[in-house]
């Protein structure tokens, strides 16, 4: 069985602060990991993706992801957050020989003037 | 480019009632899924379908049917709506299952 584990509903930082947002996966196969960001009130949009090579991978507006094998985890990371960074990210994931894509809860990150 | 659009935007229903949430794609793609999406729950899948006619459950499928007849559309009914109940559906839609496409939800409440 695949789970996705965001451990903080919350992140609070200023604008021009860096940021981690943590995602820890559980799948013993192959896997996609993804990375998705909802703005209040819209859909969501993807972020990056990951399978395999390089372990950090980069994805729009500044935003870049390290996978760990070792860690179970892709955590996304920015350098400096801007207030329009304020937003639901979730993390994803999809193993390799199925097309079920679960989603973690969620973490809310508020980026303060 | 494609779109993703679900209908209705907004769904008040009545405690019992079967409600029926539409969904269409013009990506072309073969993949496409339900999401729930409650407060504090993140996207709990409900099912999926990686083709036509092809009908596959997903964590949350008790109390919801769903139908892909076309490739392009996919809907999902409520068989039988729960008083107070409120959630956003979000229909979505992959070529891989790599990058998903989403809609911009269903919002469902139960009086």
């Amino acid at each position: 069985t695949q789970t996705v584990s965001q451990s903080d509903a919350h992140v609070t930082v200023f604008e021009g602060d860096s940021v981690e947002l943590r995602c820890n996966y559980s799948y013993g196969g192959s896997i996609y990991l993804s990375w998705y960001i909802q703005h209040h009130g819209r859909g969501l949009q993807f972020l990056l993706k990951y399978y395999s090579g390089n372990p950090v991978v980069q994805g729009v507006n500044g935003f870049e992801a390290e996978f760990s094998k070792s860690d179970s985890s892709f955590h996304l990371r920015k350098a400096s957050v801007h207030w329009s960074d304020s937003a639901v990210y979730f993390c994803a994931v999809m193993s390799t020989n199925a097309y079920k894509v679960i989603f973690g809860k969620g973490t809310h990150l508020h980026v303060l003037p | 480019g494609g779109i993703i659009t679900q209908t209705p935007k907004f769904l008040i229903g009545q405690e019992g009632q079967k409600l029926t949430l539409k969904c269409q794609q013009n990506f072309n793609h073969d993949t496409m899924y339900w999401y729930r999406q409650d407060s504090g729950k993140g996207l709990r899948l409900i099912y999926y379908s990686i083709t036509e006619n092809d009908l596959q459950k997903g964590d949350l499928s008790e109390g919801y049917d769903a139908s892909r007849e076309k490739k392009s559309s996919f809907s999902l009914t409520v068989t039988s709506a729960q008083k107070n109940e409120m959630a956003v559906f979000l229909c979505a839609s992959s070529r891989d299952s790599t990058e998903v496409f989403f809609g911009k939800g269903t919002r469902l409440t139960v009086v």
